[in-house]
């Protein structure tokens, strides 16, 4: 089936940095994907929806200017965590639509110290 | 979407069927059932998904009321490592809509 992968799989920081994660449809185009945030025993959250050539689309209660998203190809986007704090310690995870399902990358779990 | 209700968690003994309710009551017409898990810190995996009749893959079997306000999902002869989360999602008949998650079951398969 079609692969998903995310880079960096765990990733430290201090707070106040940025960390930018990497989000890659290895076998397929992508001109949607989807960011999503899980922390400890929760379920996932939609975070926003990055779209391929234009603005990322925001859920309610997300920052933008915190949470900057670029589609920068049809098989590349990227999520940047800016002035990270310990809050935004989580899972993050994305995923991109195959033609009857989605395909979800491995995640990638930030810690910020 | 139509939301989704299942149970927190679950156990089951390895290499009997293990049988996950779902209830979707308020699904729609043009909503398909979805099912995907997620083993321990990996990104969720899609499993099965079905309209109104019942559907069988190499992973799982899906059977939907004729109703379709519920369904189960089927894992024949669970292994350890079926050990996971399960969500249950009612989704809009384009596949490329995102998804929103429920609490899941949590499926504790043991020796």
């Amino acid at each position: 089936g079609a692969v998903v992968s995310q880079h960096p799989s765990r990733v430290i920081c201090k707070s106040g940095t940025s960390v930018k994660i990497e989000c890659r449809s290895l076998d397929f185009q992508a001109t949607t994907m989807f960011w999503y945030r899980q922390f400890p025993k929760k379920s996932l959250m939609l975070m926003a929806t990055s779209n391929e050539g234009s603005k990322a689309t925001y859920e309610q209660g997300v920052e933008k200017d915190k949470f900057l998203i670029n589609h920068a190809s049809l098989t590349l986007s990227t999520l940047t965590v800016t002035s990270a704090h310990p809050e935004d310690s989580s899972f993050y995870i994305c995923s991109a639509p195959g033609q009857l399902e989605q395909y979800f990358g491995p995640g990638t779990r930030l810690t910020v110290t | 979407d139509a939301k989704t209700t299942q149970p927190p968690s679950m156990d089951c003994a390895e290499g009997r069927a293990a049988n996950l309710p779902c209830n979707h009551s308020t699904i729609s017409g043009n909503e398909y059932v979805y099912w995907y898990r997620q083993i321990h810190s990996q990104g969720p995996q899609y499993i099965i998904h079905g309209l109104k009749n019942n559907e069988t893959n190499e992973m799982a079997s899906l059977i939907i009321t004729e109703d379709r306000k519920s369904s189960t999902l089927i894992l024949p002869h669970a292994t350890l490592r079926d050990t996971a989360v399960y969500y249950c999602i009612a989704v809009n008949n384009n596949a490329g809509n995102m998804l929103t998650f429920g609490g899941g079951t949590r499926l504790m398969v043991k020796p």
